[in-house]
């Protein structure tokens, strides 16, 4: 059982709009920037969104993230077929002393 | 460019030991946190342990506490986790990062086998 809960998957066409929603707590979220990383098949995770809503350089702009409360949204646009991998809302825990991620969002591109 | 490699994984018997290595280059590394980070075969990733930049102060979550130890050797840049009393739960790919509130980047993993 993850700290953060985000849903197991989502799926969109190519071209269209999907959000992946990750919901935590006082703790956490609530008082802590948010991260989102990108698993593709067989590599290691990358660093897709910081500090909330802040992009790494090299990350296109379809990427956004957003957060409002204890919960947290990463946006993505115009869906290419190589974004088809698994998604990690991550922040750290005030209480635990703890990094904590979210169970992961396999994003299904139909 | 960053790089991170991370060895000393392998097969290890329930109640073994094993000491995972984290070589770090292309940036200054005593100025910056690191994380291990692991995930077990199938499943999401799990946040192990992080230490600051000088060494002094470490966390870990709770099921390895008392078990695992993180430390850093800034003079060779490298980051390191002893990993003590294994059980089969903590089979997984483990991670080394740069960082420790957010993970600017990964290694490609070393891979934990707990199994008798």
């Amino acid at each position: 059982q993850s700290v953060l809960t985000q849903p197991p998957s989502v799926s969109a066409a190519p071209g269209q709009r999907v959000t992946i929603s990750c919901s935590g707590s006082s703790s956490n979220i609530g008082n802590n920037y948010v991260s989102w990383y990108q698993q593709l098949p067989g590599t290691a995770p990358k660093l897709l969104i910081f500090d909330n809503h802040e992009r790494p350089s090299g990350i296109p702009d379809r990427f956004s993230g957003s957060k409002s409360g204890t919960s947290a949204t990463l946006a993505i646009t115009g869906l290419q077929t190589g974004d088809e991998a698994a998604y990690y809302c991550g922040t750290w825990d005030s209480s635990l002393s703890a990094g904590v991620f979210g169970g992961g969002t396999k994003l299904t591109i139909l | 460019e960053v790089q991170l490699v991370e060895s000393g994984g392998g097969l290890v018997q329930p109640g073994g030991s094993l000491r995972l290595s984290c070589a770090a280059s292309g940036f200054t590394f005593s100025s910056e946190a690191m994380s291990w980070v692991r995930q077990g075969p199938g499943k999401g990733l799990e946040w192990v342990s992080g230490i600051s930049g000088d060494g002094s102060t470490t966390y870990y979550t709770d099921s390895v506490k008392g078990r695992f130890t993180i430390s850093r050797d800034n003079s060779k840049n490298s980051l390191y986790l002893q990993m003590n009393s294994l059980r089969a739960e903590d089979t997984a790919i483990y991670y080394c990062a740069y960082g420790l509130y957010h993970l600017d980047y990964w290694g490609q993993g070393t891979l934990v086998t707990v199994s008798s």
